[in-house]
């Protein structure tokens, strides 16, 4: 009940096209979804957040779409630029722990 | 803002020893502080949780005998692996939040190799 799954594994994109991951998850008890970037070598950097309040939230080029009753969530990446290629994990805590629970992570090229 | 930095980046150290790695938030106090091990191509694994003052919570299966954590202050965490040994070779992460809030800034990560 404590997982989150996350697809697909691995995703290739042409420079300019749309990206998009993909996360489920079952524990109701789940009130924040952050999405981080990691690059090889590197800690994972905060991208973008969600509450279950709003269906969506948009920094930049960046969006994620969150469906409440079929608890997906997701990660569009708009106009995606090779430096967007890393590794991306979805996750997701109760705000009385804090503890992250992380999805299985999705390694996105992008081909310039 | 909220920079948390570890150190050292990458340590080397003989099967038996053990290893200290320091977690700092710089410029936040932090409440939380977490402890994650990462295998190459595999995600975060949280390990413990420690809160400035008291015990850290391990996870389950995690041996809090092997992986010692101190929460001294608002600012400074530190991960000692003891007697470490080969399969303990990872890529360590804390990360450190403020009090209330559910963001979660991450360090930079520290590669342990165990000889």
């Amino acid at each position: 009940q404590q997982q989150v799954k996350q697809s697909p594994q691995s995703l290739i994109v042409q420079k300019g096209g749309i990206s998009i991951i993909n996360c489920a998850y079952e524990n109701t008890a789940f009130d924040y979804f952050p999405w981080y970037q990691q690059f090889p070598g590197k800690g994972p950097a905060l991208l973008i957040a969600i509450r279950p309040d709003v269906s969506e939230k948009k920094e930049g080029r960046f969006t994620i779409s969150f469906n409440k009753s079929a608890k997906q969530f997701s990660l569009h990446i708009m106009d995606s630029q090779p430096g967007d290629s890393a590794t991306y994990f979805c996750a997701a805590s109760t705000y009385n722990t804090g503890k992250l629970i992380f999805g299985q992570g999705t390694t996105l090229q992008v081909k310039p | 803002g909220a920079v948390v930095s570890q150190h050292p980046s990458r340590v080397i150290c003989k099967s038996g020893t053990s290893v200290k790695i320091e977690c700092r938030s710089l410029d936040f106090q932090a409440t939380t502080m977490f402890w994650y091990r990462q295998f190459p191509k595999q995600s975060l694994m949280l390990m413990a949780t420690s809160n400035e003052g008291s015990k850290a919570t391990y996870e389950q299966g995690v041996e809090k005998d092997k992986f010692l954590i101190n929460h001294a202050s608002l600012t400074l965490s530190t991960l000692t692996v003891t007697s470490a040994h080969p399969e303990d070779s990872s890529f360590y992460i804390c990360s450190a939040s403020r009090q209330g809030l559910d963001t979660q800034y991450f360090g930079p990560g520290t590669r342990l190799t165990v000889l």
